[in-house]
């Protein structure tokens, strides 16, 4: 079975923090999401990597980077946290083909004070 | 760019009975993939079922099955004998030929009443 981990399940933080999540696969998947999910709103891409070190920007880059130095790794980085980051964020793995079922993360609820 | 529409944002069905949650999309492409994710409570969304867009067959998954209308660029879900577990917010999700990540709809709440 694949597994997607995330670091944490839940996260507080406070307003201008630095804040890392974490993201690992274990299938040696090529593909690697980071979305964002908002009641409401369904999921939106943040960011998403097709290979070690590569990086394309989704639908909602703004005040957020990713880091990718290892293929299992996905980090995504919040280089000044805000409140209106907070929110649920979701990992997500494809194989190959970027048209390939997606298996995601347990989510990080991410609350920003 | 594409957009994927759940019109329904909650849905009630006895258990047993059958249920159709609704999906449209827009796109200028040919070549896609759409598909339907579960997300129990608490739990990891897991994909339920996929179609590509060049396929006129609907696809299936035991109890559940798509209704794909591509020239009215539908794609309904039908849950067939639903049961408690079928319990989850249900999400429409639309891929194209570009190299990007899916785009959601806002999702469906469905509700198993037993």
């Amino acid at each position: 079975d694949v597994k997607v981990t995330q670091s944490s399940r839940y996260l507080v933080k406070r307003t201008g923090e630095k804040v890392f999540l974490e993201c690992v696969q274990d299938m040696d998947h090529e593909n690697m999401f980071w979305y964002r999910q908002d009641p409401g709103l369904g999921l939106r891409l943040i960011y998403f990597s097709y290979d070690v070190k590569m990086k394309e920007k989704g639908d909602i880059p703004e005040g957020y980077s990713v880091s990718r130095e290892k293929k299992e790794r996905f980090s995504l980085i919040l280089e000044s946290a805000s409140t209106n980051q907070t929110s649920m964020y979701l990992c997500a793995s494809s194989f190959l083909g970027h048209r390939d079922e997606q298996y995601f993360g347990p989510g990080t609820r991410l609350t920003v004070t | 760019a594409q957009t994927v529409t759940q019109s329904q944002p909650e849905m009630s069905v006895q258990e047993a009975e059958t249920v159709t949650l609704s999906c449209t999309y827009d796109t200028s492409e040919s070549d896609y993939y759409l598909f339907w994710y579960k997300q129990p409570p608490s739990r990891q969304m897991i994909l339920v079922i996929r179609q590509e867009a060049y396929k006129q067959q609907n696809a299936t998954e035991n109890r559940f099955s798509v209704n794909f209308q591509k020239a009215a660029k539908s794609f309904s879900l039908k849950i067939s004998d639903s049961q408690l577990g079928d319990a989850a917010m249900y999400f429409c999700a639309y891929i194209g030929g570009g190299a990007d990540g899916l785009t959601f709809g806002k999702g469906t709440h469905l509700i198993i009443q037993p």
